[in-house]
């Protein structure tokens, strides 16, 4: 049982250039969640899906798009990367949804723009 | 919306010192609560929840009891280990019902020998 699994662990972007985050969960979980976290401010929800075949904003979108491939899928694309997207990114799933459930998160990813 | 508010950081203390990193909330009736901890280049765990009030979560020797008159969800650990080097978050979901979550902005701990 792997749990959360992200690659790649580490990317170096340059300002324009597009990427794929992926994320995967063996759990069997309905819930998956996009987060970024940046010094100072805490892990801030960018997208979630709280089914396979829906998606909703979260709290940052703007920039990003994401796609719940199927149940056990969730990737997040950068179209056209920028210096303010420098980040970590975490993947997250829930069984039946957060508000009582417990997130298990993935590694994270070590995004850097220049 | 819901919101939580946490103590800022950094906090370090000597192994065995006692620990209490505060945690307040925001919220409309009295939705579940959580505490998550990060070790060093690792993502988030669950380390405890309360789903109601008055409930106290509990575990690896830490505690925090949802408090509705206060509003309140403090950690404390009695004796802390370098092990415990972490951060910390308080986590609310944003709304009754929702799938999500609203994070703290993370306490930093740092334990010396």
């Amino acid at each position: 049982n792997a749990g959360v699994t992200q690659t790649p662990k580490f990317q170096v972007l340059k300002t324009g250039q597009s990427m794929t985050l992926q994320c995967a969960q063996d759990m069997n979980h309905n819930s998956m969640y996009w987060y970024r976290q940046d010094p100072g401010m805490g892990l801030r929800l960018i997208y979630y899906s709280a089914s396979e075949g829906t998606t909703d904003k979260g709290e940052v979108p703007n920039g990003y798009n994401v796609s719940r491939l199927n149940k056990r899928e969730f990737s997040l694309r950068l179209e056209s990367a920028a210096p303010s997207q420098t980040s970590v990114y975490f993947c997250a799933s829930s069984r039946l949804g957060g508000f009582t459930d417990t997130q298990y998160f993935g590694p994270g990813t070590r995004l850097t723009v220049l | 919306g819901n919101s939580v508010t946490q103590m800022e950081g950094p906090v370090t203390l000597s192994e065995e010192a006692f620990l209490t990193i505060n945690c307040t909330y925001t919220a409309t009736g009295y939705p579940s609560l959580f505490w998550y901890v990060q070790y060093p280049g690792e993502g988030l765990q669950l380390l405890l929840k309360a789903t109601k009030a008055d409930d106290k979560g509990s575990n690896k020797g830490f505690e925090a009891t949802y408090r509705k008159e206060t509003t309140s969800f403090h950690l404390e650990k009695g004796s802390v280990q370098v092990s415990d080097s972490a951060v910390y978050f308080c986590a609310l979901p944003p709304q009754g019902g929702s799938e999500k979550l609203v994070f703290g902005k993370g306490t930093k701990l740092t334990v010396n020998p």
